[in-house]
């Protein structure tokens, strides 16, 4: 059973890099888009980029010229960065697994297992 | 457009069926995907594909899609159900390669 665990600092100063890793335990690294997505507190899930195992990377247009997704794959890692955080960049902070399917008709995107979650706060 | 547009609450009485719509252009190219998010939990996928459910989420739990409208039923909707629900899916342009749809707060009276 795949397992995600992820970790990093929660507590960081304006323009600060926030920085996050997340761990794949009990299943293949490739094959996969490995995610990031945040929640603001009490607000919306906003995906932010993903990698898959070659270290291809997809952003959001918004996040973009502040967020790098790597990946370690001796590791079964993945990790993120957010440049010059501010206090619009605290929410809890998740990775997970995302596939690709082409189906016959239209293809299938789905994330089917996620980790727990990282609270990041940014606050002076 | 990028963006996945959701009725941001709806209510259903205890034993009773709900429908929750999810609309984007990106749903022309790609099946949503569902996912059920309860107080200080991580999402849980309950609908990923034409209308598949992983292992352990009930049959009451179906998807369907149209057009660009895609579409999650609860048939007999439990107390447990209660959550917020978010579509998922992918921007085939490329330029916003995943989207979550805004929310919906499923409340079971």
């Amino acid at each position: 059973q795949v397992q995600l665990q992820q970790w990093g600092a929660g507590l960081l100063k304006p323009s600060e890099t926030l920085s996050l890793t997340c761990a794949v335990y009990g299943g293949s690294f490739s094959g996969y888009y490995w995610s990031w997505i945040r929640q603001p507190p009490g607000k919306g899930l906003e995906w932010i980029g993903e990698i898959n195992h070659s270290g291809s990377t997809n952003y959001n247009p918004s996040l973009k010229s502040r967020v790098t997704i790597s990946v370690d794959t001796s590791k079964n890692q993945f990790s993120l960065k957010l440049s010059s955080v501010t206090a619009a960049d605290t929410a809890v902070y998740y990775c997970a697994r995302g596939t690709v399917v082409v189906a016959v008709d239209l293809y299938y995107y789905y994330m089917d297992v996620w980790g727990k979650g990282t609270t990041v706060t940014v606050s002076s | 457009s990028s963006e996945l547009t959701q009725d941001p609450a709806v209510s259903v009485a205890l034993g009773q069926t709900v429908r929750i719509t999810c609309q984007g252009d990106s749903l022309r190219s790609y099946y949503a995907s569902w996912y059920q998010q309860k107080p200080g939990q991580a999402p849980v996928l309950v609908i990923y594909g034409k209308n598949n459910r992983p292992s352990g989420i009930p049959d009451r739990f179906s998807g369907s899609s149209s057009g660009n409208t895609a579409s999650l039923t609860i048939t007999g909707a439990q107390a447990e159900d209660e959550a917020d629900y978010y579509c998922n899916s992918r921007d085939s342009s490329g330029n916003h390669p995943g989207v979550f749809g805004t929310g919906t707060k499923v409340t079971v009276l």
